[in-house]
Formats: C-alpha cells, structure tokens, sequence
C-alpha cells in the first residue's frame, strides 16, 4: 500500500536554528512529491513540489527539499528557522488514483 | 481570483443530524477530493471525483455520500452525524493526473464540524 512516514510528531527549534524534517514514502510508480505548510487555524499551502528534473527542489519561504530516489526520501530542510515558521508540515505523494497520500504531519515550534 | 471555496467554516450537529458541506472551486480542475483531518492522524481521503459524474470512495468514506453534476462543485453530505465525525474536513482541487506541472492541489479554508 502506498504511504508516507514522517519521522518526527513534534520538533521545537530556537530561532536561527538549522531544520530538517524526514520523510520517506512507499511508492513504486512515477512520483510527485509534496510538502505543504498548515500555519495555526489556517489551511494547506504548498510549500514545493518535485515532479520530475533537479532532485533539488526549492520552494517558497527559504524552504528545500531533496528527492533521494534511493532512499525513498523527500526531507525538508531550511537553513535558519524563524519564529514565524510555526506550524505544522506535511509531507504527500500523489498516488495512482490522483488523490494525495499525507504523512502525519510534523508540528514545529519555534521559539523567539 | 477566489481558488476552492468552502461553507460553512463552523458547524454543530446533533447525533443523527443530516448537513451538506459544500466545496466550489473556479479553476476549471478535474480533480476534486475532501480529506479529514484529525490530530495526529494527518489528512484522510474520504471521497473524490475525477470530472463531472464520476466519484469513487477514499480511505475512509462510510457515513458520507458525494456526487459531481458540475465541475465546479463538490459537495459532501453526511447522512447521519455521529461524534465520530467531528473533524476538520478540508476540499482540494487540481488539475488532472495526467496534465504535466498542474498536480499540485489547491485547498479551501476548511469546515470545522462538531457533533454532539
């Protein structure tokens, strides 16, 4: 079955601090990889995507992500944390039907 | 440019109650879907629709019904409410599975339900 594992439920960071949230997916066909952001009583916002072409994927807010094909991965990376970052990621892969496969969710906290 | 729109933002129902929760959209998208969303559990497909007339189940979809007469619009019905559905349901368009670069789902603001 497909599916999306995301290692961490809650990560707590200090401002200025390196990011980097796992995910892994099982999938066997073409894959479209996501990470959406969910800022606190709001909805999902896409963050970036991959499809295909450069594994390096780079979204918006300063976000990343690399597509390791071989590892089955997709972990989101930012280089300096703010505390406007809060909030909760997750990470999706469309499967075979078009819907989308979410993992989770990882909630960050950053504090000032 | 208004994206997917979702009403209501807040409901209560009573065990046994019957609602509509309605999804529009205005990017002419194929693809429709309504997810739930429960804490620590992520999102869960309960529904979606590939065009016009056409819907299939998700992972969890028993105690909801949908159907697609326009492309526009996407409703979910539950049929009798039970505290079991008191969740966060979210509806997503996008384009087709098959259009290259337009898979990326657009979200609405989300409906939060309870039911009592």
């Amino acid at each position: 079955a497909q599916s999306v594992s995301q290692h961490n439920h809650h990560v707590i960071l200090s401002e200025a601090a390196s990011l980097e949230l796992g995910c892994n997916y099982s999938y066997g066909g073409t894959v479209n990889l996501f990470w959406y952001v969910q800022y606190p009583g709001q909805h999902l916002q896409l963050l970036l995507k991959y499809f295909s072409g450069d594994p390096l994927v780079k979204g918006i807010k300063g976000f990343e992500a690399e597509f390791i094909k071989s590892k089955f991965s997709f972990n989101l990376r930012k280089p300096s944390v703010q505390w406007s970052d809060t909030a909760e990621y997750f990470c999706a892969v469309r499967g075979s039907q078009g819907n989308l496969i979410f993992g989770k969710g990882t909630k960050l906290s950053v504090k000032p | 440019n208004a994206g997917v729109t979702q009403t209501p933002k807040f409901q209560v129902l009573k065990t046994g109650q019957s609602m509509t929760l309605q999804c529009a959209q205005d990017m002419n998208h194929e693809y429709m879907s309504w997810y739930r969303q429960d804490p620590g559990m992520g999102l869960r497909l309960i529904h979606y629709s590939v065009g016009a007339g056409i819907t299939d189940q998700g992972e969890v979809p028993n105690g909801y019904n949908v159907s697609r007469s326009t492309t526009e619009d996407f409703p979910l019905r539950l049929l009798s409410a039970a505290p079991s559905q008191t969740s966060v349901y979210f509806c997503a368009s996008s384009y087709s599975i098959g259009t290259i670069g337009g898979t990326e789902a657009f979200f609405g603001q989300g409906t939060r339900l309870t039911v009592v």
